[in-house]
């Protein structure tokens, strides 16, 4: 069974410092990993895919890596800002049977920037 | 295009109650999801649908929990009768199956509180 963990649960960090939230899984049998961002009492919106043949995937300030072998990935946020607080979310997608395409998640973590 | 589309927002209801969430998907997507998301963990999968069929329903408590997608399009989530436990926000997500790599999109989600 697929089980996905997120360390930290909670993150506060001033304005301005890079930080990297790390998320681990069981199983490397992946088809993909997702981060997502969660707003409070909003849904969840995609920030990175990851195909499992891919290392990193980068969009703006926001660089994931996959290391399928070790079960492990990791996002990197550079230069972080107060808009960044929010929920981050880790999503393995499995590969083949009768769950494909299900995501498992990991619990999150809570992201506070303050000025 | 259009994103995934979910009603209510928000439902209160008693205790053996019972409620009902709507949720209509990207167009052309094949595949729909409903996530249940209790407070402070991360969603987990109630049921997955290609098309108009059911694909893992394994983590759904079928004895007050049903769902039905008509015509492969738009899909129902219901419970009766509703317990405390229900409390969470329900998600609704569709991913394609094309060369993308099968993100997900999600919904605003319902957020239900049952009293």
């Amino acid at each position: 069974k697929q089980e996905v963990t997120q360390i930290p649960a909670a993150l506060s960090v001033p304005e301005g410092e890079n930080l990297v939230l790390n998320c681990s899984f069981t199983d490397s049998a992946i088809y993909n990993l997702q981060w997502f961002r969660q707003d409070p009492g909003k849904g969840l919106t995609s920030l990175l895919l990851i195909q499992s043949s891919q290392r990193e995937q980068t969009s703006g300030r926001l660089n994931a890596s996959l290391d399928k072998s070790s079960g492990r990935s990791t996002l990197y946020i550079a230069a972080s800002q107060p808009g960044d607080s929010a929920t981050y979310l880790c999503a393995v997608r499995v590969a083949g049977g009768t769950s494909y395409g299900k995501l498992t998640f990991g619990q999150g973590t809570i992201l506070t920037v303050h000025p | 295009e259009a994103g995934v589309a979910q009603s209510p927002r928000y439902k209160i209801i008693e205790k053996r109650q019972s409620v009902a969430f709507w949720c209509n998907p990207i167009s052309g997507h094949a595949t729909l999801y409903w996530y249940q998301q209790i407070l402070g963990q991360g969603p987990k999968l109630l049921i997955q649908f290609q098309n108009n069929g059911v694909v893992d329903d394994s983590q759904l408590p079928k004895d007050r929990f049903s769902a039905e997608r008509l015509k492969g399009v738009d899909s129902t989530l219901k419970i009766q009768p509703a317990k405390l436990e229900d409390s969470a926000v329900y998600l609704c997500a569709s991913s394609s199956q094309g060369a993308a790599g099968y993100g997900y999109t999600f919904g605003s989600g319902t957020r239900l509180t049952v009293v």
